[in-house]
């Protein structure tokens, strides 16, 4: 079986400051990890995935994600916030041949101007 | 082009009936995925519907709850007999070929309220 940790429920961030989400999984077998942001009152959207190779990952809106096997994390981070960033994020896993996401719980960027 | 689609975008309930929602995915996608997001369970797999293949039930939380997806496209989820539990956003996301590397497209998801 599969899991996936968010660390932080919630993170409060002043507007122009950095910002990292944590994440952690546990898997018995190789796993494909992602991220996904939800604005308020929207679907889930893709920020960036590892599948594999450089681990050291860029997504959309300034984002990135490093992959660190030893530690079985995929921290989210972004150098500078702004104000529309406030959404919540969440990670998730795919096993390899898998064919379902599993999801952390979720973590809640709330960011102040 | 249009993306994942679902109705209705709220439906409110009373215990004890059943409900239908529906799912359109992007045109094309031979996958298609049902997941629950509710305040204690957090985001949860329900099924997967890939090309004619049988679908994978293995989420789905009791027999009250079935999904159908007629002609490879449309799929609607049925809640039996619900109960206060069921409350949650249902999420449907569909990728273009089921595999694993693929990006899952969600819609904006179906509020569900069971008084």
């Amino acid at each position: 079986a599969q899991s996936v940790t968010q660390l932080d429920s919630q993170v409060p961030v002043f507007e122009e400051a950095p910002v990292e989400l944590r994440c952690n999984y546990s898997s018995s077998v190789s796993v494909y990890l992602f991220w996904y942001v939800q604005y308020p009152n929207q679907g889930l959207q893709l920020l960036l995935k590892y599948l594999s190779g450089s681990t050291l990952v860029k997504g959309i809106n300034g984002f990135e994600a490093e992959f660190n096997k030893s530690q079985t994390s995929f921290h989210l981070r972004k150098p500078s916030v702004h104000i529309s960033d406030t959404a919540e994020y969440f990670c998730a896993v795919n096993k390899a041949a898998g064919n379902k996401l599993t999801f952390g719980g979720g973590t809640r960027v709330l960011v102040k101007p | 082009g249009a993306g994942v689609s679902q109705s209705p975008s709220n439906k409110v309930t009373e215990k004890g009936k059943d409900v239908e929602l529906r799912c359109d995915p992007i045109s094309g996608h031979t996958a298609l995925y049902w997941y629950r997001q509710s305040l204690g369970q957090g985001l949860e797999f329900l099924i997967y519907f890939q090309g004619n293949s049988a679908p994978d039930k293995s989420g789905l939380p009791s027999d009250r709850f079935s999904a159908e997806r007629t002609g490879g496209s449309v799929s609607t989820l049925t809640i039996q007999r619900t109960q206060q539990e069921d409350s949650a956003v249902y999420l449907c996301a569909s990728t273009s070929q089921g595999a694993w590397t693929d990006t899952q497209y969600f819609g904006p998801g179906t509020r569900l309220t069971v008084l």
